[in-house]
């Protein structure tokens, strides 16, 4: 079956912009998690859905969001975007939340410049 | 909040060689997981392990969990350059849910 696919694989933005990025789970898998990753901090949560609903979330300011649809689907949203935005945003999904092996996608490479 | 370490922070050894990566948490340990990644791609899960003095095998990769030290280890017999990567160990947080990383450590096999 497929993986998890996320889309699109790399962007370049400008700081102030906002940007759009597309999670796809393995198909039947209800929870979606995103993480940041970057050179200094690593791999970080950043929230985690579970039928349409934000179970669960990270230590990030506001301009970070997030959404599920009724599909599993996700998308999460950064506005007013900051140099120190740019950073490799990876999605994971499990059949159900917390505590399960996770899927992981070969994420999104945004780069704010 | 639970914190990882992971050490070391990177690793060069030739192929042949066994080598050993360590994680240890600074909490209670509910469950910990091991991922490979390739620079700049996503992670491939190669093991979880849930019950303290648990070892899981997969090809020439073991794990154990010392749940009395809150730790667990990777240990990779007869390296091949195909094992280089970003080893990260990640474990469920006191909320039972989202998965907590370490900093990970980067391995490289030379021939």
């Amino acid at each position: 079956k497929a993986g998890v696919t996320q889309t699109p694989r790399y962007l370049i933005k400008t700081r102030g912009q906002q940007v759009t990025l597309s999670c796809s789970p393995i198909s039947g898998h209800r929870s979606v998690s995103w993480y940041q990753q970057t050179p200094g901090q690593g791999l970080q949560f950043l929230f985690e859905y579970f039928s349409e609903t934000q179970r669960n979330k990270g230590n990030f300011p506001g301009r970070f969001s997030g959404r599920q649809f009724s599909n599993s689907r996700s998308e999460m949203n950064v506005s007013t975007l900051e140099l120190g935005d740019s950073a490799l945003y990876l999605c994971a999904s499990s059949l159900v939340i917390g505590g399960t092996e996770a899927f992981f996608g070969q994420g999104t490479r945004l780069t704010v410049v | 909040s639970q914190e990882l370490e992971q050490s070391p922070q990177s690793l060069i050894v030739q192929e042949g060689k066994n080598l050993t990566i360590n994680c240890t948490s600074s909490k209670t340990l509910y469950g910990l997981y091991w991922y490979k990644q390739k620079y700049g791609e996503g992670l491939i899960f190669l093991m979880m392990l849930q019950k303290g003095g648990e070892e899981k095998s997969h090809e020439k990769i073991t794990a154990k969990l010392d749940e009395k030290k809150q730790q667990s280890s990777l240990h990779i017999t007869a390296s091949q350059p195909s094992h280089a990567g970003i080893y990260l160990c990640g474990a469920v947080g006191n909320s039972g849910y989202a998965l907590n990383f370490g900093k990970g450590t980067s391995l490289l096999v030379t021939p």
